[in-house]
């Protein structure tokens, strides 16, 4: 079946410009995360949710960034007033479940640029 | 402070040979280790998952070890072919704690050569 799809893959944006990036989980995958990869870094969580549960935003860097999600399907992260520093791979990953034991299933992500 | 840290960085193999990728931890409450295989410009896959009581497991050429005890886990790769070439994440997950519940190392890069 279908993975886990982001768009776009690519994006180029000046600093100071809002963007939005997309996320469509695995149909039937209650919890979404999204993680942040930064050039030679491990991934960093910035948020995920829960089937209708108040999502835990704990990662999320500064108030300009923000996620929404629409049920248990699709998802998307906003980064306002982008600065260089947000320059990084962003990959979204979904589960069946949220807890410990559930398999995460990663997107291709969306790596952004900012200029 | 919850932490991974693998070694080595980075490494280069020929094809045919083995190697050993190192994964040392500061997780607790401990729930799980995974390894997952990213290749370039993709999502991390998952190779295996190990929980507090197993020692190894395998998938294919891939075999992953843990130490719950000193906190240690290692991935090792046989008879390496180039489509290894990848970074490979060590991921500790942790009971009860934000971010996921997942701790990402930085991961191994992988080069496989002919």
């Amino acid at each position: 079946g279908a993975g886990v799809s982001q768009s776009p893959s690519n994006k180029v944006t000046e600093k100071g410009k809002d963007v939005e990036l997309r996320c469509d989980p695995i149909s039937g995958h209650t919890a979404l995360y999204w993680y942040r990869q930064r050039l030679g870094q491990g991934l960093e969580f910035l948020i995920y949710f829960q089937g209708n549960s108040a999502p835990d935003k704990s990662g999320l860097p500064s108030d300009r960034f923000s996620a929404e999600r629409t049920g248990e399907s699709v998802s998307t992260l906003t980064i306002q007033r982008t600065q260089q520093e947000d320059s990084a791979v962003y990959l979204c990953a979904s589960s069946l479940g949220q807890g410990v034991t559930y398999e995460q299933y990663f997107g291709p992500g969306t790596r952004l640029t900012v200029t | 402070k919850n932490q991974v840290e693998q070694s080595p960085q980075s490494l280069i193999i020929l094809e045919g040979k083995n190697c050993t990728l190192q994964c040392n931890y500061t997780v607790s409450p401990f729930s799980n280790l995974r390894w997952y295989k990213q290749d370039t410009g993709r999502g991390p896959v998952s190779l295996t998952i190990m929980t507090f009581s197993e020692n190894t497991k395998s998938n294919g050429r891939y075999t992953a070890t843990l130490d719950a005890d000193t906190k240690q886990s290692s991935l090792h790769i046989t008879a390496s072919q180039l489509s290894d070439s990848a970074s490979y994440i060590c991921v500790v997950a942790n009971y009860g704690g934000s971010q996921g519940n997942l701790i990402f190392g930085k991961g191994t890069k992988l080069s496989v050569k002919p």
